[in-house]
């Protein structure tokens, strides 16, 4: 079945760092690839998505590419804040149903002053 | 900007008694969404509504769990009985159609089973 595997966590940056989150994924024929953000306490917001190979997605400064060739989605950002400090969720929804969404275990991001 | 409403946004409940969440969609979203997720792991789907009919729920422990949604807006999902490995957060989400990919999620309520 599908899957998505995204890099351990936690994640400890300072502010202004660059920040990459790795994502690769298995999936049945060509599935839309996501990040989504989760806050303390509340639900998960998209961040962001790419629908076919070589899309970009980008959002608030974050940026991840679909590489059909490598199966991955890796999440970036130039120069984090401590507002980004967040769980990240890398997931995928496939062709036979489009709602239905995997998600990767998340990981967890702390920017430091 | 419409939001997914859910309540009780926390339970704490005694292992054997009833529970039951419920989730209002942004209005219009014909597709609904169960999810639950345990501590340190992603969403994992439970049920999915189309209307008021179950398009997946092959994930939905059905011995314990049921969930409704009546009149094809809002949804209830119901744990009867609780067990200790229920403790998660549930978390309720909404698409316009089963097409749309883009799901719009609640702010979840939170189970702890003691």
């Amino acid at each position: 079945g599908d899957s998505v595997t995204q890099m351990e966590g936690p994640v400890t940056l300072s502010e202004e760092a660059f920040l990459t989150i790795n994502c690769t994924y298995t999936a049945t024929g060509y599935p839309s690839l996501f990040w989504y953000v989760q806050y303390p306490g509340e639900g998960l917001q998209l961040l962001l998505k790419a629908t076919k190979a070589d899309d970009k997605g980008s959002n608030k400064g974050f940026e991840a590419t679909y590489r059909k060739e490598t199966t991955s989605f890796h999440l970036e950002k130039g120069s984090v804040q401590v507002s980004d400090s967040a769980v990240y969720f890398c997931a995928l929804s496939g062709p036979t149903n489009a709602g239905k969404s995997t998600f990767g275990d998340g990981t967890t991001l702390t920017v430091k002053p | 900007e419409a939001e997914v409403a859910q309540s009780p946004r926390y339970k704490i409940t005694e292992k054997s008694q009833a529970v039951a969440f419920w989730c209002d969609p942004i209005s219009g979203h014909a597709t609904l969404y169960w999810y639950r997720q345990i501590l340190g792991q992603g969403p994992e789907l439970l049920v999915q509504f189309q209307d008021e009919s179950v398009v997946d729920d092959s994930q939905l422990p059905k011995d314990r769990f049921s969930a409704e949604r009546l009149k094809g807006v809002d949804s209830t999902l119901k744990i009867q009985p609780a067990e200790l490995g229920d403790s998660a957060m549930y978390l309720c989400a909404s698409s316009l159609a089963w097409t749309e990919e883009t799901q719009y999620f609640g702010p979840g309520t939170r189970l702890l089973v003691l």
